[in-house]
């Protein structure tokens, strides 16, 4: 247990849905961050937040959309995917050297 | 922009043994940190170690200690004394002291280490 929490743990979606995936912290960090993780791939970072503000979007499809509503709390919103869009999403966040990650959102999308 | 390479895509060790899992990486930098995280099957990712390019002294984390080194850029990973419970994807992974604010992790490709009983 790390201290990040990740929900849902599992999602399956039409490529006409719209989700939100949600990450969780209350471990005082000021960063937050979205990875994927595809099979046979490096992770990828996605997005970085910082105090709230976005400082960092790795070239993600708008069909991604973040959130951060407080240091707490972020979201990833989901709109139109892609099947190669299928993969373990990770959230993180970090406040000193290192990232402490949550258990990731298997996505599916048919 | 810095890059980490982990060559090794699998490795398995017989439990009790002692294996090394190789890292490499490219940066400009002096000062930097490198980590090995590792993920289990249940896929939640935890530290294992951290080194401070700065110290000379490999870090050393109960049964797992690193080789860094610098001038080389490598970075391994030894575990010893292997047990079922290392089981896992193993991730180099580096990143930046200076510049402050959020700084994101540059990771290599993984390795998944097997441990034979």
């Amino acid at each position: 247990e790390t201290g990040v929490t990740q929900t849902p743990r599992h999602l399956v979606m039409g490529m006409t849905n719209k989700k939100s995936l949600k990450c969780e912290q209350h471990l005082g960090h000021n960063a937050m961050y979205w990875y994927k993780q595809s099979a046979k791939k490096p992770l990828e970072l996605m997005f970085v937040y910082n105090f709230k503000e976005q400082t960092e979007n790795n070239s993600v499809p708008s069909r991604f959309s973040p959130e951060c509503p407080n240091s707490s709390h972020l979201f990833l919103h989901l709109h139109t995917l892609q099947p190669e869009d299928s993969a373990l999403y990770l959230c993180a966040s970090g406040g000193g050297t290192h990232q402490f990650f949550g258990p990731g959102t298997r996505l599916t999308v048919l | 922009a810095q890059t980490v390479t982990q060559s090794q895509p699998e490795m398995s060790v017989q439990e009790a043994e002692t294996v090394t899992l190789s890292c490499t990486y490219d940066t400009s930098e002096s000062d930097y940190y490198l980590f090995w995280y590792k993920q289990p099957p249940s896929r939640q990712m935890i530290l294992v170690i951290r080194q401070e390019a700065y110290k000379q002294q490999n870090a050393t984390e109960n049964r797992f200690s690193v080789n860094f080194q610098k001038a080389a850029k490598s970075f391994s990973l030894k575990i010893s004394d292997s047990q079922l419970g290392d089981a896992a994807m193993y991730f180099c992974a580096y990143r930046r002291i200076t510049g402050g604010g959020a700084q994101k992790l540059v990771f290599g490709q993984g390795t998944r280490l097997t441990i034979n009983p």
